[in-house]
């Protein structure tokens, strides 16, 4: 069945850091690859997402390219700020056997000023 | 998009009790998914509600325990049955968004049994 495997946290970084949280999935189909976050306090919420292989999802400077030949959807951002503090949840979707949505375990990320 | 709220927001119930959560959707839907968010925990589904069909449960969890009812394409119902302390967790609502995959989700309902 289709999975999902991201770092685990937390993730401590200095403001104005670079951010990479990794995310590997599997899929017998062809599933569309999400990142979703939930700030403290707040509901879960997209970030961004990619529906085929060699897009590239962006939103908040935050980026993550689908890559198929690695099974890989890493979210990146060049510079965080104290507002980023949230956790990351690395998703994939796809109607396999009827349309699901498979989610990581989270990434919490803590940012300093 | 879609705007989902859910009620109630939190509440503290006591073992062996059972709590219907209710799940509003502002747009007509098709599926309604129903997750548990245990503490520091990722999400896991539940059931996927259909309107005018009975709910498909995942591997793990059984209608006696999780009944759902969807009477239209706006609105669903989750009730947590016999409750016991292992079912406090935050339950969401959430809807998928039409042709693109993404999902919606609801604020969440914090349930803690004592």
């Amino acid at each position: 069945g289709n999975s999902v495997t991201q770092m685990e946290g937390p993730v401590t970084l200095s403001e104005e850091a670079f951010l990479t949280i990794n995310c590997t999935y599997t899929a017998t189909g062809y599933p569309s690859l999400f990142w979703y976050v939930q700030y403290p306090g707040e509901g879960l919420q997209l970030l961004l997402k990619a529906t085929k292989a060699d897009d590239k999802g962006s939103n908040k400077g935050f980026e993550a390219t689908y890559r198929k030949e690695t099974t890989s959807f890493h979210l990146e951002k060049g510079s965080v700020q104290v507002s980023d503090s949230a956790v990351y949840f690395c998703a994939l979707s796809d109607w396999t056997g009827g349309f699901k949505t498979i989610f990581g375990a989270g990434t919490r990320l803590f940012v300093k000023a | 998009s879609a705007v989902i709220s859910q009620k109630p927001s939190r509440d503290i119930c006591q073992r062996g009790t059972s709590l219907t959560i209710q799940c509003q959707v502002d747009s007509q839907v098709t599926m309604m998914f129903w997750y548990r968010q245990q503490p520091g925990q990722s999400l896991t589904l539940i059931a996927t509600a259909n309107q005018g069909s009975e709910a498909t449960y995942e591997s793990g969890f059984v209608i006696d325990k999780f009944p759902i009812s969807r009477p239209n394409l706006t609105f669903s119902t989750l009730t947590v049955s016999n409750m016991s302390p292992e079912d406090s967790s935050i339950y969401l609502c959430s809807v998928e968004g039409t042709g693109s995959n993404e999902q919606f989700f609801g604020p969440g309902t914090r349930l803690t049994v004592l």
